[in-house]
């Protein structure tokens, strides 16, 4: 079982408000990612970062922002959700000094609904 | 163009039989494979990698190939388990390192009745 928690598993929310999606991992894992997930579809990287006051954007163009003020933390932030951004988010992180670097651990997403 | 293809879309069988999944992959340079089980409402979950020099590895009941020259892996999944209910994503490494890109599948949703 993976140690990293995403809050809230499920939010609906109306069109315009800003939302944070939180993401936490105990494990001491230095990168961090965001992917986003539509049902029957591959995941795509919106967000990811390789440490602390480390971000960068992914494949995916996204409205989203990220911050990474601590190892553990690593907040998406939508500062007006639209009906576009309604989809599941993924946070995971993995270890750069493990052999398997890019084995990735999931948390079990926050499933956005725009209204 | 980089890309990952499942086959099939989605799959029902019943419990207790076998079941193959299929993975084709055009990523190049090639640096691993992995497949992931991921359940209904929850991320995915690591279940092996494949490396260019492997062929066959084995996790419990589910055993992946990978043939590197067709660029084709399978992940067979033996005695099947209501269990085994989930989507299996095939996940490509063109790098295999820190700076490495990964390329993901769309899943196979994979169902098993009792």
């Amino acid at each position: 079982e993976a140690d990293i928690y995403q809050t809230p598993r499920y939010l609906v929310i109306g069109t315009g408000k800003k939302i944070t999606l939180e993401c936490s991992q105990t494990m001491g894992h230095d990168k961090m990612y965001w992917y986003q997930q539509d049902p029957g579809m591959e995941l795509h990287l919106i967000h990811y970062s390789y440490g602390v006051n480390s971000t960068e954007k992914g494949d995916l163009s996204s409205e989203s922002t990220v911050s990474r003020i601590r190892t553990e933390h690593f907040p998406l932030t939508l500062e007006s959700a639209r009906p576009s951004h309604t989809s599941q988010y993924l946070c995971a992180s993995s270890a750069t000094w493990t052999a398997d670097n890019e084995k990735l651990f999931f948390g079990s997403g926050t499933q956005l609904s725009v209204l | 163009k980089n890309q990952v293809e499942q086959s099939p879309q989605s799959l029902i069988i019943l419990e207790g039989k076998n079941c193959t999944l299929q993975c084709n992959y055009t990523v190049s340079p090639f640096s691993n494979l992995r497949w992931y089980k991921q359940d209904t409402g929850r991320g995915p979950v690591s279940l092996t990698i494949m490396t260019f020099s492997e062929n066959t590895k084995s996790n419990g009941r589910y055993t992946a190939t990978l043939d590197a020259d067709t660029k084709q892996s399978s992940l067979h999944i033996t005695a099947s388990q209501l269990s085994d209910s989930a989507s299996y994503i095939c996940v490509v490494s063109d790098r295999g390192s820190t700076l490495g890109r990964l390329y993901f599948g769309r899943g196979t949703q994979l169902t098993v009745w009792p």
